[in-house]
Formats: C-alpha cells, structure tokens, sequence
C-alpha cells in the first residue's frame, strides 16, 4: 500500500464549476500538506500549505485536511481553463523536507 | 519562497552521453534535492545536495549514474551519466528555503530525451 494515495484522473469539468482533488494516506505521522499545480513540462508551483486539521482558504483555494480520516483535499472555486494542470499533494511526517511524499497527480482539465 | 532557474531548459541527448544541468538559487539555502520526473509519474527523490559534504543518494540512485556537485550555498548540479533512453524525463531542482516552514520550491526543470 503506498503512504499516499492520489486518484490520477483525468477529471474534466466544465468552466465555472467546483473542482474537489483528494488524497488519502496511511501513516498517522504526517503533519503537514501541501497542494502543488503543475503545468505541462514545468516544475510544481506551491499553491497550499497548512499543518493542521480544518480549513485554510487562498482566494478561489481551499485546502482542507482531516487528519481523524488520514484525508486531505483541495477545492477550487468558480474554475477556468487556466486551472488546468495536474494537481499533486504532497506530505511530511517529520520536520524535515527531505521527507515529503507526493502524490501522484491528479490531471485536470476545465473546458470552456 | 525562492527562484530558482535550471538550465538546460530542454535538451535532446545522444545515447552515452553525459549532461550536466545546472541550478542556481536567489538565496542562501541549506538543502537542495534533485528530483527526476518520469512521464506521467509522480516525482522521485534522486538525492540531496549538502554543501561541503557529499550528497546522499536515494536507494535506486548512485553516485556513479547521478555525480552532483554543491559548491556554494546558491548553486548545485546534478550529471546524468551515460544515459540511456530510460533516462528520458524531466529532473528538478528543489530548495527548502530557512523561512519555508518544511515545504520546498522548484525550478522549472529540466526536460531531457535521451535518442
């Protein structure tokens, strides 16, 4: 069983509609999340981080995390076309970042 | 945050050559990771670059295939060696920068085909 699990799509939805990105993961340790966007052929672009349980908005962002499920998600509000990438979690156990554990990637695509 | 740029940006290689990608970072930073990206894969730790010491591989990775150098707190390379086509993917430079709170940034890659 991987320590992240990440659906890889693609997911396509229509312009103007929420987007919901998850990912699971089984080891307890975790404490902090992060939500990277990749563009084709570039590198991720940090978009979220957060340490704790609950909410944390960013404009049309929100980064949700449910550490009693061992679940995180990320939703994007009223998404456009220029959303579409791929979508990584990403998570640390301990506080070191040579410890971060990625996700897959979810490939989104938003049609106009 | 931190900027940082890689280059070659692309690069189409022969088969048994070596290329050496270059990273170079707008401020002190202590860890810098190479990561490799195969297509449609997530991202795989290659190494971490520590200045003045060597850097410490990942198990799959050898010094040998993957030689990096970290000669200053700004500034690391990371050699693809004797490639071979299985070696065709995108390699990143990643920094944690002292005020990231665990979290780390990347270049914008460097994407590599290897013929």
């Amino acid at each position: 069983q991987k320590e992240v699990e990440q659906d890889p799509g693609p997911l396509s939805v229509p312009e103007g509609a929420i987007v919901s990105l998850n990912c699971t993961y089984s080891n307890s340790a975790f404490q902090y999340f992060m939500w990277y966007r990749q563009y084709s052929r570039k590198g991720p672009e940090l978009l979220m981080y957060t340490y704790s349980s609950g909410n944390k908005e960013d404009g049309r962002f929100t980064a949700q995390v449910d550490k009693s499920s061992k679940y995180i998600s990320l939703f994007i509000r009223d998404s456009q076309p220029s959303d579409s990438a791929t979508y990584l979690c990403a998570m640390i156990a301990y506080s070191s970042a040579s410890k971060i554990i990625f996700g897959s990637g979810t490939r989104l695509s938003i049609r106009p | 945050s931190a900027v940082i740029s890689q280059k070659p940006s692309r690069d189409i290689c022969q088969r048994g050559t070596s290329l050496t990608i270059q990273c170079q970072v707008d401020s002190q930073v202590t860890m810098m990771f190479w990561y490799r990206q195969q297509p449609g894969q997530s991202l795989t730790l290659i190494a971490t670059a520590n200045q003045g010491s060597e850097a410490t591989y990942e198990s799959g990775f050898v010094i040998d295939k993957f030689p990096i150098s970290r000669p200053n707190l700004t500034f690391s390379t990371l050699t693809v060696s004797n490639m071979s086509p299985e070696d065709s993917s995108i390699y990143l430079c990643s920094v944690a920068p002292p005020d990231s709170g665990n979290t780390i940034y990347f270049g914008e890659g460097s994407w590599l085909t290897v013929v």
